[in-house]
């Protein structure tokens, strides 16, 4: 119940087209949902979040969809550039507890120039 | 702010060694978390501090491995011995936690093990 469910493990778009990746979970008390960017070599970094009282999130070409019902939020990525090339991990957490993140298995993204 | 240091970068050792890896948090951060990341297993939270005081090391694979933290400015994750499966890149991140949390995990660049 703790997991959370990444899919594609692998992606590669052509530079200017759309990266879709997502993400389920099962536990309902999960109340926060950020998703991480990891070049190669560093360690992971915050991108972008949300919480479910909204079901999108946009910034700049980073939007995050939320579907509460279903349990599944994911990540799209618009007019992908090369310098989006990485791993992204989408992540899940209790606001309340303390900060115990799970992560997902993660998505290697290559964008094609 | 320098962020989260850790060290050393990298560390090559051989089978029955101890390993200590290093972190330095961001100051004024309360919340610090070591992970462990592989190809088969993902990024994995082996252990978690609040105010230096141990709060879940539930991840921590074996009694091989134990972490400190001793004060504010200071952790370290010790494996003794250290095994080939131990071969990874261990992450230390740290937070501000001030009764709820946003989630927001700072992270270290990592130090990559490689046990022989």
């Amino acid at each position: 119940q703790q997991q959370v469910k990444q899919s594609p493990q692998s992606l590669i778009v052509q530079k200017g087209g759309i990266s879709i990746i997502n993400c389920a979970y099962e536990n309902t008390a999960f109340d926060y949902f950020p998703w991480y960017q990891q070049f190669p070599g560093k360690g992971p970094a915050l991108l972008i979040a949300i919480r479910p009282d909204v079901s999108e999130k946009k910034e700049g070409r980073f939007t995050i969809s939320f579907n509460k019902s279903a349990k599944q939020f994911s990540l799209h990525i618009m007019d992908s550039q090369p310098g989006d090339s990485a791993t992204y991990f989408c992540a899940a957490s209790n606001r309340k507890g303390f900060q115990k993140l799970v992560f997902g298995t993660g998505t290697r993204l290559l964008v094609s120039p | 702010d320098a962020g989260v240091i850790q060290s050393p970068r990298h560390e090559v050792t051989e089978m029955g060694q101890e390993v200590t890896l290093r972190c330095k948090p961001i100051s004024g951060h309360n919340s610090l978390f070591w992970y462990r990341q592989t190809m088969m297993r993902g990024l994995e939270l082996l252990i978690y501090f609040n105010n230096n005081v141990p709060i879940d090391d539930s991840g921590m694979p074996e009694d091989r491995f134990s972490a400190k933290m001793p004060n504010a400015s200071f952790s370290t994750l010790k494996i003794q011995p250290s095994e080939p499966r131990d071969s990874a890149v261990y992450f230390c991140a740290s937070s501000l936690w001030a009764g709820t949390n946003t989630g927001e995990l700072f992270f270290g660049e990592g130090s990559r093990l490689t046990v022989l």
